[in-house]
């Protein structure tokens, strides 16, 4: 199967800071990808559709001003978390579909574990 | 109407029995259900998927059962193994427009060996 790769696979902040996380589809383009956040023993929630090209669609509840997306290209995008608070803190993964009409199945990156301190 | 309902939250199996995990889904524009399996700390990775054009779909040990009419899949993991142990979720989504995935609550499995 194709390969997501997300990293870091970890990280941690201070309060306050930014932290950018990478989500790159590796054998593949990719013109959609999208942000999910997961906390424990919870299921995924998804945060944002990142379009090549384009501004990202937020879903509601997500605030797009401290929750940065950008796809830059067809195998990139990224998600930067602005001024980060201990409450940010959760797992954030990403996931990507090939490019072409109809394709269905969506691929996951390995997730990044985000600690704000 | 986006909603994906999922049980049992969570179940335990003896090593080499049969694991069901059952789902429903209210939007009948939805073609398009996988199956992930999550282990700890890890992304969720594609087990199975199906459409609705189909009643049921096999592979390996894991199988699919859908049923269009009462809007309900379901999940079975057959001669399951203290490996399959995981976290599952099923989801589901439209092949068109923006093919957003919607997930079930989850399903923490534990099989005993």
């Amino acid at each position: 199967g194709a390969v997501v790769s997300q990293h870091p696979s970890w990280v941690i902040c201070k309060s306050g800071t930014s932290v950018k996380i990478e989500c790159r589809s590796l054998d593949f383009q990719a013109t959609t990808m999208f942000w999910y956040r997961q906390f424990p023993k919870q299921s995924l929630m998804l945060m944002a559709t990142s379009n090549e090209g384009s501004k990202a669609t937020y879903e509601q509840g997500v605030e797009k001003d401290k929750f940065l997306i950008n796809h830059a290209s067809l195998t990139l995008s990224t998600l930067t978390v602005t001024s980060a608070h201990p409450e940010d803190s959760s797992f954030y993964i990403c996931s990507a579909r090939r490019s072409g009409a109809l394709a269905t199945e969506a691929f996951f990156g390995q997730g990044t574990r985000l600690t704000v301190v | 109407q986006q909603q994906v309902k999922q049980s049992p939250q969570s179940l335990i199996v003896q090593k080499g029995g049969i694991s069901i995990i059952n789902c429903a889904y209210e939007n009948t524009a939805f073609d398009y259900f996988p199956w992930y399996q999550q282990f700890p700390g890890k992304g969720p990775a594609l087990l199975i998927a199906i459409r609705p054009d189909v009643s049921e779909k096999k592979e390996g040990r894991f199988t699919i059962s859908f049923n269009k009419s009462a809007k309900q899949f379901s999940l079975h993991i057959m001669d399951s193994q203290p490996g399959d142990s995981a976290t599952y979720f099923c989801a589901a989504s439209m092949r068109k427009g923006a093919q957003k995935l919607v997930f079930g609550q989850g399903t923490r499995l534990t099989i005993n060996p």
